[in-house]
């Protein structure tokens, strides 16, 4: 089955600063990749996502790139704020299978 | 904005009893999902309904567990008989259609086995 790895584990930025945050996915089938912020006791709320028919995606401060042929993608956030920090996970998932496979996340601190 | 709900917000239960954790997905979706987050860990897939079956479950996913829709608008999980190694945050979830698109998650219930 699918597995997706996530890099780094945790992260500290200073508010201003770039956050990337990088997985690679296993099965060249996974052609959906979606990325999850996670608040403390909260749900997982959907950011950004990414299809296999496009290379990169961006959003105001946030961007997904995707490099299929490597089998990694990953998350940018620009102009980091207090507020973004959370827990981010990557996920994979394909066309017939819908279930998603997740990264095992990264603590994203922004240190005002 | 639609949302999942969940019920109950936190469940504890002793080793060995059964517990029916509730969902009640966005109303015009399709798809449905229970998936759990043991504390510190990452989410992890439990299992995927649609058109009243289950489409697929993980290898967690035993004969412990069952789902079902028993009406239209409720969707349950069941653990027959809990060890302490259920113990965790569990998630609904749910999507309009199938194939890439967002996955809605509900606020989540806190299962404690002890």
């Amino acid at each position: 089955g699918e597995n997706v790895e996530q890099h780094p584990s945790t992260l500290s930025v200073q508010e201003g600063d770039s956050a990337v945050i990088k997985c690679t996915y296993s099965d060249s089938a996974s052609n959906y990749f979606p990325w999850y912020k996670q608040e403390l006791g909260k749900r997982p709320q959907l950011i950004i996502d990414i299809r296999s028919n496009v290379g990169e995606k961006k959003d105001q401060r946030i961007a997904v790139t995707l490099n299929k042929t490597a089998k990694h993608f990953s998350l940018h956030i620009t102009e980091t704020q207090p507020e973004d920090s959370a827990v981010y996970f990557c996920a994979a998932s394909m066309r017939g299978n819908e279930k998603l496979t997740f990264g095992t996340g990264t603590r994203l601190t922004i240190i005002p | 904005e639609p949302e999942v709900t969940q019920t109950p917000s936190h469940q504890v239960t002793q080793m060995g009893q059964e517990v029916i954790l509730r969902c009640v997905p966005i109303s015009n979706h399709l798809y449905f999902y229970w998936y759990r987050q043991i504390l510190g860990q990452k989410v992890e897939f439990l299992v995927s309904f649609y058109n009243n079956e289950i489409s697929e479950k993980s290898e967690i996913f035993d004969d412990q567990f069952s789902v079902e829709r028993p009406d239209g608008s409720n969707f349950t999980l069941k653990i027959r008989s809990t060890k302490l190694e259920d113990s965790a945050m569990y998630f609904c979830a749910s999507t309009k259609t199938g194939g890439m698109y967002e996955q809605y998650f509900g606020p989540g219930t806190r299962l404690t086995v002890t």
